[in-house]
């Protein structure tokens, strides 16, 4: 099936750190999501990005849609403690596959510097 | 404003037994997506649904997986004769329309197979 290559797989951060994490494919996608996923509940939406190039951001974080389609980063800037958690890319496919069909990176776990 | 409703949280079944898990969508949502979440992995699309229609099974195990939304009343997922490869947490999405403008996920359901 289509993959998504998400990375690092996990981070350790200190507070004020900035925080870079990124998602790339063979395919081409029309839409790529981030989310954030804290234990035991679902994803919440973090940022959409609709259009080839479209940097956007919230509050501290910012996402780009790359410009061959294939990739996305997610920036964190000056991180906090409730930044802990898994954040999760995910996309759907410019080629095949219905509308709100999702297909998910397998994560980005942030953890406190011990 | 209730978002989109799961239950039960956790679901615990014995091997060949059925497991049946419901999603409420949000108030006003039609379009209902299933998903799957093995532990450290990303989700995984299941199944599409709108009221009284399956729109895309691609994602659906070939048997004992089935998916019904009713006109009235939630979106089942029901699992026949369980095995313990089926120990997952199944999320539920909803939307307003097609597309992925207001698609919001449920808390999940975490079913074990003992």
């Amino acid at each position: 099936g289509q993959q998504l290559n998400q990375s690092p797989q996990s981070m350790f951060i200190q507070e004020g750190e900035d925080v870079s994490m990124n998602c790339t494919s063979s395919s081409i996608f029309n839409t790529w999501l981030w989310y954030k996923q804290d234990p035991g509940e679902g994803p919440v939406l973090l940022i959409a990005l609709y259009k080839a190039g479209e940097l956007t951001s919230n509050g501290r974080l910012t996402a780009q849609f790359g410009i061959t389609r294939k990739d996305s980063f997610l920036n964190i800037s000056a991180s906090i403690p409730s930044d802990v958690g898994i954040y999760f890319c995910a996309g759907q496919l410019a080629d095949g596959g219905s509308q709100g069909n999702l297909i998910f990176g397998k994560g980005t776990k942030l953890s406190v510097k011990p | 404003n209730a978002g989109v409703m799961q239950n039960p949280r956790h679901l615990v079944r014995r091997r060949g037994q059925e497991a049946r898990l419901r999603c409420s969508p949000m108030k006003g949502h039609s379009h209902v997506y299933w998903y799957r979440q093995l532990p450290e992995e990303g989700l995984k699309f299941m199944v599409y649904l709108q009221k009284e229609n399956i729109i895309d099974e691609s994602g659906m195990p070939k048997e004992r997986f089935s998916a019904e939304f009713p006109k009235e009343g939630p979106s089942i997922l029901r699992i026949q004769q369980v095995v313990r490869g089926d120990s997952a947490a199944y999320f539920c999405a909803s939307s307003p329309g097609q597309g992925l403008h207001g698609y919001t996920f449920g808390s999940g359901t975490r079913l074990t197979v003992v």
